[in-house]
């Protein structure tokens, strides 16, 4: 079955400090991609970072980089130096390219992630 | 380049009516898709296109739903009819390709109220 999990339904973070967001998923296919979207209150779904299966190194962008652990199915989001602007929640998500599969991504159930001044 | 495009941003209707969700990918995206998010069951993909033509509609819910992409440039979602636990928000995205670096790009969603 083709499962992400979230298992933080709710984080804090001071400001400027690092946060890791825990993500795990489940697939029988070799090759996947792995993404992170943040969703703010005012509701749009905002892409954030991606990382291919066969990618030999983690993904970064800007503040934003993947822990990427194959072996353990893990791909958790690690944002560096919080902003208040970070205040959202955040859902991982993976599309499995294996026949049958190819363009669905499935989310995880999403964590809800606040920055405190 | 405007993004995905959605409209309405809300709609309020009864029991029974007749909902139409409208949405326009971005130019050259050759992917469609429409998700909804429920707080109980997250986001679930309902169907996807590819080149105008529906790909997988196994998340259809029942024949309630049904989706349409008559150009490159436009997509409608119909309720008909439309029931209280159809109320969520309903996404759009499109997508150059499937595989790669392509992260969906999503509209600013449909927050459908079905009273």
């Amino acid at each position: 079955a083709q499962k992400i999990t979230q298992t933080q339904p709710g984080m804090f973070v001071q400001e400027k400090e690092a946060v890791t967001l825990d993500c795990t998923y489940d697939t029988s296919d070799p090759s996947y991609g792995l993404f992170w979207y943040k969703q703010p209150s005012s509701g749009e779904m905002i892409f954030l970072i991606y990382q291919g299966s066969y990618d030999q190194q983690n993904a970064t962008e800007g503040r934003y980089s993947l822990n990427f652990q194959k072996a353990r199915k893990s791909a958790n989001l690690v944002i560096s130096a919080s902003q208040l602007g970070d205040s959202a929640m955040y859902f991982c998500a993976m599309r499995p390219h294996g026949s049958g599969n190819t363009g669905k991504l499935i989310f995880g159930q999403g964590t809800t992630l606040q920055v405190k001044p | 380049d405007a993004g995905v495009i959605q409209s309405p941003r809300h709609e309020v209707t009864e029991m029974g009516q007749e909902v139409t969700l409208r949405c326009k990918p971005i130019s050259g995206h050759d992917y469609l898709f429409w998700y909804r998010q429920t707080m109980m069951r997250g986001l679930e993909l309902l169907i996807y296109f590819n080149n105008n033509v529906p790909i997988d509609d196994s998340g259809m819910p029942e024949d309630r739903f049904s989706a349409k992409m008559p150009n490159a440039s436009f997509s409608t979602l119909k309720i008909q009819p439309s029931e209280p636990r159809d109320s969520a928000v309903y996404f759009c995205a499109s997508s150059p390709k499937l595989r790669g670096n392509y992260g969906y790009t999503f509209g600013s969603g449909t927050r459908l109220t079905v009273v």
